[in-house]
């Protein structure tokens, strides 16, 4: 089974500064994919990033980008010009196919983000 | 398009009591997912339907636990019993089939358990 762990329960950055968040997740598959989630406090969580294991060029989204080492089996998330929206619980994801078309996905246990003003 | 709704959107009930949630997916969309999701970790995938059926329930506790999705749209997930240890957020997801689908969530519906 996949496991992921992100490491850092709490995170912190000054407003217009960079920050990463670290994740990392064990497989034996060869191909997957992995998800950055933002939970905005009583908001619903919302896809962040994507990023195909069988490209070796790393996603990006705007301010965000990720950092994704596949032999180390490492997908941080680099946020740029942190904003006092960016303030949420983030979460690593990893998508597993279980047949037929379907997917599922384990997530970490999140790491909290505040931004500060 | 409108998103996923779920109602509702809070529920307290005491130990042994039973609730219900309810889940509307976006409109076309044949996978829906019902995650918990307690203080402080991830979301835990309960049960994944595809259409009518089920795809996966390995980690529904079943003696407690149903769900059901008639029609193929909307979802019930019921609590039958209730524990303490129940207390959660009730994520309900939903997406297309197919390899580059994303998953859309819900608002959640926290439930305490006293």
């Amino acid at each position: 089974a996949q496991t992921v762990t992100q490491s850092q329960p709490e995170m912190s950055v000054q407003e217009a500064e960079t920050v990463t968040l670290s994740c990392t997740y064990d497989t034996s598959e060869s191909d997957y994919y992995l998800f950055w989630y933002k939970q905005p406090p009583s908001r619903q969580m919302i896809l962040v990033i994507r990023q195909e294991a069988y490209k070796q060029q790393n996603a990006t989204e705007n301010r965000f980008s990720v950092n994704f080492q596949k032999a180390a089996k490492s997908f941080s998330l680099k946020i740029s010009d942190s904003q006092l929206g960016d303030a949420a619980m983030y979460f690593c994801a990893y998508r597993s196919d279980n047949g037929a078309g379907s997917y599922q996905l384990t997530f970490g246990k999140g790491t909290k983000l505040s931004v500060i003003p | 398009e409108a998103g996923v709704a779920q109602s509702p959107r809070y529920k307290i009930i005491e130990k042994r009591q039973s609730v219900a949630f309810w889940c509307n997916p976006i409109s076309g969309h044949a996978t829906l997912y019902w995650y918990q999701q307690i203080l402080g970790q991830g979301p835990k995938l309960l049960i994944q339907f595809q259409n009518n059926g089920v795809v996966d329930d390995s980690q529904l506790p079943k003696d407690r636990f149903s769900a059901e999705r008639l029609k193929g749209v909307d979802s019930t997930l019921k609590i039958q019993p209730a524990k303490l240890e129940d207390s959660a957020v009730y994520l309900c997801a939903s997406s297309y089939v197919g390899l580059f689908t994303e998953q859309y969530f819900g608002p959640g519906t926290r439930l305490t358990v006293t």
